[in-house]
């Protein structure tokens, strides 16, 4: 069973519009959250993270939000851009524990 | 500088062969990850290290998988007696702090 989910496998948006990308989780004791980006042919880059006692995280155009109660948390692109077009991927962790649990990733595309 | 490097870019080997992966972490990252991702899907944890112990294997399918940091840096994932299930894109990734991971381009092994 998937413990990371990722329920909509694309999301087309117009240039300037905002973008929300959704992740849902199973397990409570994922205290770390981090969303990803990537384009073809390379791996995923780090995008932004937020610990569970936060309930918001924002950078430049990117914001992430975390609903506990509901074991979900979205990405928020704002204005978005036809660079941002990638696949996005969420994943979860336990702070200080290594490994990260992915979502099988949300395809962005951004038209001009 | 240079980021996390990963030889060969790809790999087509014979059913039954053993094949060797490399990865080459941030310099200075004293923890490294190894990742299996399927077309369509985001990375599923195989293994991670600090330094040089091995500290979560749980994400090895089987015995044929293994991995080794014998100096704490350079790893290597091998893969005994292949099978066309083995074929997949294999992705490394090293992190300083514990939650932000730096992948790299990963390695795309076909199993004929």
């Amino acid at each position: 069973d998937q413990q990371v989910k990722q329920n909509s496998p694309s999301l087309s948006v117009q240039e300037g519009r905002i973008s929300i990308l959704n992740c849902d989780y199973t397990n409570s004791m994922f205290d770390y959250f981090l969303w990803y980006k990537k384009y073809p042919a390379e791996g995923p880059t780090f995008l932004i993270s937020i610990s569970s006692i936060k309930d918001k995280n924002e950078d430049g155009r990117f914001t992430v939000f975390l609903n506990k109660s509901a074991k979900h948390l979205s990405l928020h692109i704002v204005p978005s851009q036809p660079g941002d077009s990638a696949v996005y991927f969420c994943a979860a962790k336990y702070t200080n524990a290594g490994k990260s649990t992915f979502g099988d990733g949300t395809t962005l595309t951004v038209k001009p | 500088g240079a980021g996390v490097s990963q030889s060969p870019r790809y790999k087509v080997t014979k059913r039954g062969q053993d094949v060797a992966l490399r990865c080459d972490p941030i310099s200075g990252h004293v923890s490294l990850y190894w990742y299996r991702q399927a077309l369509g899907q985001g990375p599923e944890f195989l293994t991670y290290f600090n330094y040089e112990a091995q500290q979560d294997k749980s994400g090895l399918p089987n015995d044929r998988f293994s991995a080794e940091r014998p100096e704490g840096s350079i790893s290597t994932l091998t893969i005994q007696r292949t099978e066309q299930r083995d074929s997949a894109m294999y992705r490394c990734a090293s992190s300083a702090a514990d939650n932000e991971q730096f992948f790299g381009p990963g390695t795309r092994l076909t199993v004929l």
